[in-house]
């Protein structure tokens, strides 16, 4: 099973800020990986697919890269409504597996 | 629009049997994977078993592997999770979520999810 271990558990930032999400693979995952937002009491919602690819009707604001075993999720200029928890998941093989989540906090 | 309805949630014994359903609608059911995803409460994201748009082929987490059966019936446009010796770790919210076209475990759609509760 592939682990995901996302970093940090927990950003708190001022909106405008940047912030950077890191998800780290236990073996390789090549692109093989989204990223999930989850606002509470709400079902998660896909944010990038293919490690760096928006889903419709994401804002631009958010992008994905990496490859392999480490990715990041960027928020170039935070809103007041990114506030949420983040979860990354892969696809690579069975079973799919989610990262514990990121807490994004604005202050 | 896509709209993915679940059903059947409630609260069971352990050891007892529930059956979830997802009604899908606005989009070709047939022709897109579909997967139960569940979080505990409290806790992050678990994938809990995948069907292919066909029914032929079905993966499990090791987790319920042997105890819950995933399957689909493409003219009714519906989605089934059997769970039978359900535990207390079974305890969660469960989501029926569509993949995106060709891609099928990344999860475009999600229902607004169905509480199942194991308690004695």
């Amino acid at each position: 099973e592939i682990v995901l271990t996302q970093s940090p558990a927990t950003l708190s930032l001022s909106p405008g800020e940047r912030a950077t999400l890191s998800c780290r693979a236990s073996q390789s995952v090549s692109y093989d990986l989204a990223w999930y937002q989850q606002k509470p009491g709400q079902a998660p919602r896909l944010l990038i697919f293919d490690a760096s690819k928006r889903a419709t009707g994401i804002p631009g604001r958010f992008s994905g890269s990496g490859s392999g075993t480490d990715f990041t999720l960027t928020i170039s200029s935070l809103e007041p409504e990114d506030s949420a928890i983040y979860y990354c998941q892969h696809r690579a093989n069975w079973p799919r597996t989610f990262g514990q989540g990121t807490k994004v906090e604005i202050k | 629009e896509v709209y993915l309805v679940e059903s059947g949630g409630g609260l069971e014994q352990p050891g007892g049997s529930l059956r979830l359903s997802c009604a899908a609608s606005g989009f070709t059911f047939s022709s897109y994977e579909m997967s139960w995803v569940r979080q505990a409460p409290g806790k992050g994201l678990e994938w809990v078993s995948y069907i292919s748009s066909s029914g032929s082929s079905m993966y499990y987490a090791d987790s319920v592997k042997g105890r819950f059966t995933i399957s689909r019936d493409n003219a009714e446009n519906s989605l089934y999770l059997q769970m039978n010796t359900l535990r207390v770790e079974d305890t969660a919210v469960y989501y029926c979520t569509r993949g995106r076209f060709g891609a099928g475990s990344y999860y475009e759609y999600w229902g607004q999810g169905t509480l199942v509760t194991v308690s004695s």
